[in-house]
This record gives structure tokens, sequence and C-alpha cells, in this order.
């Protein structure tokens, strides 16, 4: 069964300063990665996808198939980018079988 | 314009009691879905129905039963409610592209909380 992991449940950085949000995964297979983003009073919704290769708001995530771990990187952190990020796997790729990490709550401080 | 809809957003019970949330998408997607949010904000799938086809059940109690008249709506119907079941449920709806495929993004409501006392 696959897993994921965001160890850190809170995430305090000040603003300029660079962010990294942890996710690491269990999955015998080859899986897709995502991250959603959850802003204060907005609904749930995807960031990026591992399969992508993209940058969304200066966000971006490497999959590391030896460390199983996805994290998300922003180089200089904004106050607009605090919220809650959920790390999911696919098995297949497919929303069907979306696995959600437990979330990390990023918060950005002046 | 909303995509995915759920009603209501707020929800009060007495325990035992039975409750309804509504969720449709005007999206046109084949797939709709429960999640579960609990106190400490962990997302878990309950259901998933795709052109109005169970296709996803998690271990989920049978007091709770979903439903979808039409692949633009997925009810869910909560009996004998208990102090547990106390959390905010996100409808979501995803586009299928061939082969059982889809392309991995979700689409959620906005949530509807369900406060058990």
């Amino acid at each position: 069964a696959q897993r994921v992991t965001q160890p850190e449940k809170l995430l305090s950085v000040f603003k300029g300063a660079p962010v990294e949000l942890k996710c690491n995964y269990s999955y015998s297979g080859s899986p897709e990665l995502f991250w959603y983003v959850q802003y204060s009073r907005q609904r749930l919704q995807l960031l990026l996808r591992h399969i992508s290769r993209e940058s969304i708001k200066g966000f971006t995530a490497d999959l590391n198939k030896g460390e199983t771990s996805f994290h998300l990187k922003k180089p200089f952190a904004q106050e607009e980018d605090s919220a809650m990020y959920y790390c999911a796997l696919s098995p297949t790729g497919t929303a069907s079988k979306l696995t959600f990490g437990t979330g990390t709550r990023l918060q950005v401080t002046l | 314009d909303t995509a995915v809809s759920q009603t209501p957003k707020y929800l009060v019970t007495q325990m035992g009691n039975d409750k309804s949330i509504k969720c449709e998408q005007n999206l046109g997607h084949d797939t709709m879905y429960w999640y579960k949010q609990d106190s400490k904000k962990f997302l878990k799938i309950m259901f998933s129905y795709n052109n109005k086809e169970l296709i996803i059940n998690e271990t989920v109690p049978n007091r709770f039963s979903p439903k979808s008249p039409d692949k633009a709506h997925l009810n869910l119907h909560i009996n004998s409610l208990e102090l547990g079941d106390s959390a905010v449920y996100f409808c979501a709806s995803s586009q299928d592209i061939g082969g059982g495929k889809n392309t991995g993004e979700l689409f959620f409501g906005e949530g509807s909380r369900l406060t058990v006392l």
C-alpha cells in the first residue's frame, strides 16, 4: 500500500527566506507525485505535479526516487505563500487513487 | 460559475440523527469523490464514483451511503451520526482522459463542516 509522509505539521519562515516542505513516500512501483495547496478561505487546489516539471508561483519539486522524496521548494518565501500544503501520490497517475499526506502549514512572517 | 459546490457548508446536529450533504459539479467530469478531513487535517478518501458507478469504497462504516443520481451529482447520506463523524467533508471531481486514466488533478468543493454534539 502507498503512504505519504509529511514530517512537519507547521513550518514557519521569514519573508524572503528559502522554503522547503518535505514529502516522503512509500510505494513499490513508479508513482506520480503532486502538491496541493489550500489558501485561507479557498478550496484545495493542485499546485504542481512532478510529471509536468513546471514551476508554479516560484515553487518547484523534484522527484527523487532514490530517497523516495518529493520536497517542495521556493527560494524566496512571500506572505501570500502562507497556506496548507498537501503532498499526494497516485500509483497509476489517476486521481482515483490519490493518497494524501497529513499536510504542512506554511506560515510566512515579516 | 462555481465548479464544485457542496451544501450545506456547516451542519451541526445531535448524535443519532441522519443527515445528508449534497455535491454538484458543472465541469462535465466523469468521476466524483468524497474525502474526509479530520481535526488533524488528515485528508482521506471515502468514496469514488465514475459515471454513477461506485469504483472506490474505502473502509467506511456502512452508516455512510453515497448516492449518485447522475454523473454531475454525488450526495453523501450519513445515518445514526456519531461524535467521531465530526469532520470537514470534501467533494471533488476529476476528468477522464480515456483508457480508465485521468489527469490526476482533483477539483475540490469548499467543504462541509459537520459537527456532531
